[in-house]
């Protein structure tokens, strides 16, 4: 059981807009910034969007993030094949002396 | 550009201690401003996070409550690379496990080791 709740699928098809949800508490999301993260078959996460909604250098801008209280989204607009992936969001929890906590991910097919 | 390489056995027997270690390049272990991390991902228990060891003026180590018995991060400046212990190994430590750096976000991940817990 994952601290921060992601839906487990999402869809769509080429050139549509889904977001992906992650919800969290006061200690976690509430408190401290949000990494969403890509990965691959085989690969491991690369960061997609770091301190809520800012993208590293390269990541395209069809990728967006915002956070509102405990809970945070991620959009992918104009959707390519090449999108379909597992997401996961993370933040840094301050309890229990504070630790990094995960989504369950988000397994994304593109239609 | 940051980039971690991890190595270590891909294969552990039960009770024995996992040990896999992670180096860095293009930042160094000593800085005061990244932390180093040790992250596992297994179907059962998704991704989570296992510990990690930070200078700030001095070595700090935050573990995670579930391993904290077990687990210890530990810094080698001499190599520029830190490392993963696990004592007492199960199955359910069967997972695969990635370094990762963190400057308030975790930016950097080595490629990840696949390690099996296994007789």
């Amino acid at each position: 059981q994952s601290v921060l709740t992601q839906p487990p699928s999402a869809s769509g098809t080429p050139g549509q807009r889904v977001t992906i949800s992650c919800s969290g508490s006061s200690s976690n999301i509430g408190s401290n910034t949000v990494n969403w993260f890509q990965q691959l078959p085989g690969t491991a996460p690369k960061l997609l969007i770091y301190s809520n909604n800012q993208r590293p250098s390269g990541v395209p801008d069809r990728f967006s993030g915002s956070k509102s209280g405990t809970s945070a989204s991620l959009a992918i607009s104009g959707l390519q094949s090449e999108d379909e992936a597992d997401y996961y969001c993370a933040a840094w929890d301050d309890s229990l002396n504070g630790h990094w906590v995960f989504g369950g991910g988000t397994k994304l097919t593109v239609l | 550009q940051v980039q971690l390489q991890q190595s270590g056995p891909g294969l552990v027997k039960p009770s024995q201690t996992l040990s896999l270690t992670c180096a860095i390049s293009g930042d160094t272990v000593s800085s005061n401003s990244a932390a180093w991390n040790w992250i596992r991902q297994s179907p059962s228990r998704g991704l989570e996070w296992l510990g990690r060891t930070y200078y700030r003026s001095k070595w700090y180590n935050d573990y995670a409550v579930s391993v904290k018995s077990r687990v210890s991060v530990n810094p080698d400046t001499s190599k520029n690379q830190f490392s993963l212990q696990l004592n007492s190994v199960t199955p359910e430590d069967t997972a695969v496990y990635y370094c990762a750096r963190s400057r308030g976000d975790l930016d950097v991940w080595g490629q990840g080791t696949t390690v099996t817990v296994s007789s």
